[in-house]
């Protein structure tokens, strides 16, 4: 199956400082890659979408300056938590796209990044 | 209405059990249908994707009712590492391939 990568995948930051994580399809070219969130016993909640070479796109209630989203080639990803917050810390999923022959899109996951703000 | 709904759970079976899952979804303008299995504190990994006509892949059969949005999982001859978290998951919009919304899941538990 289609591998995604993360990194890293768990960090531990202070309030304030921001954190970067990055989402790589290692053997496709994903043009669109997604940015989810799940808390503890929650589902997924898509955060946003990431197309390649133009702007994300923000699911309503996330804050598009503050969890900034790139996604500078066909197979990188990166969203940016700035200025971070306790209340920020999650588990950050991302998916990439990989167009099948069959009639469903598929959606591969990366194995996550756990985050803990101190 | 939550936008898509499954079964609360847990289900607690045992070995060689058959179970079934069910999960309904708000959005009459999804086209792509999943089921994805998560393990604790795991990404979710595609268990296989849902078709009109049904499908079929080993001991997993899912099936899609567009008229009742209704999406159904079944699991034969249950296995010690079926435990799990199944996730429904169903497309946003009308096309294939855009964003996905999950299900809250329901939790399978199989002992010997």
């Amino acid at each position: 199956g289609a591998v995604v990568s993360q990194h890293p995948s768990r960090v531990i930051c202070k309030s304030g400082t921001s954190v970067k994580i990055e989402c790589r399809s290692l053997d496709f070219q994903a043009t669109t890659m997604f940015w989810y969130r799940q808390f503890p016993k929650k589902s997924l909640m898509l955060m946003a979408t990431s197309n390649e070479g133009s702007k994300a796109t923000y699911e309503q209630g996330v804050e598009k300056d503050k969890f900034l989203i790139n996604h500078a080639s066909l197979t990188l990803s990166t969203l940016t938590v700035t200025s971070a917050h306790p209340e920020d810390s999650s588990f950050y999923i991302c998916s990439a796209r990989r167009p099948t022959s069959g009639r469903a899109h598929e959606q591969y996951f990366g194995p996550g990044t756990r985050l803990t703000v101190t | 209405r939550k936008e898509v709904e499954q079964d609360p759970g847990p289900f607690n079976v045992p070995e060689g059990a058959t179970v079934a899952f069910n999960c309904t979804y708000s959005n009459s303008a999804s086209q792509s249908f999943f089921w994805y299995r998560q393990d604790c504190r795991k990404e979710p990994k595609l268990l296989m994707s849902v078709y009109s006509s049904g499908n079929e892949d080993g001991r997993f059969t899912a099936q899609l009712n567009r008229a009742s949005q209704y999406i159904s999982l079944l699991i034969r001859d249950s296995k010690l590492s079926d435990s799990a978290t199944y996730l429904c998951v169903v497309n946003k919009g009308g096309q294939a391939g855009t964003a996905l919304i999950f299900g809250k899941g329901t939790t399978l538990s199989v002992s010997s």
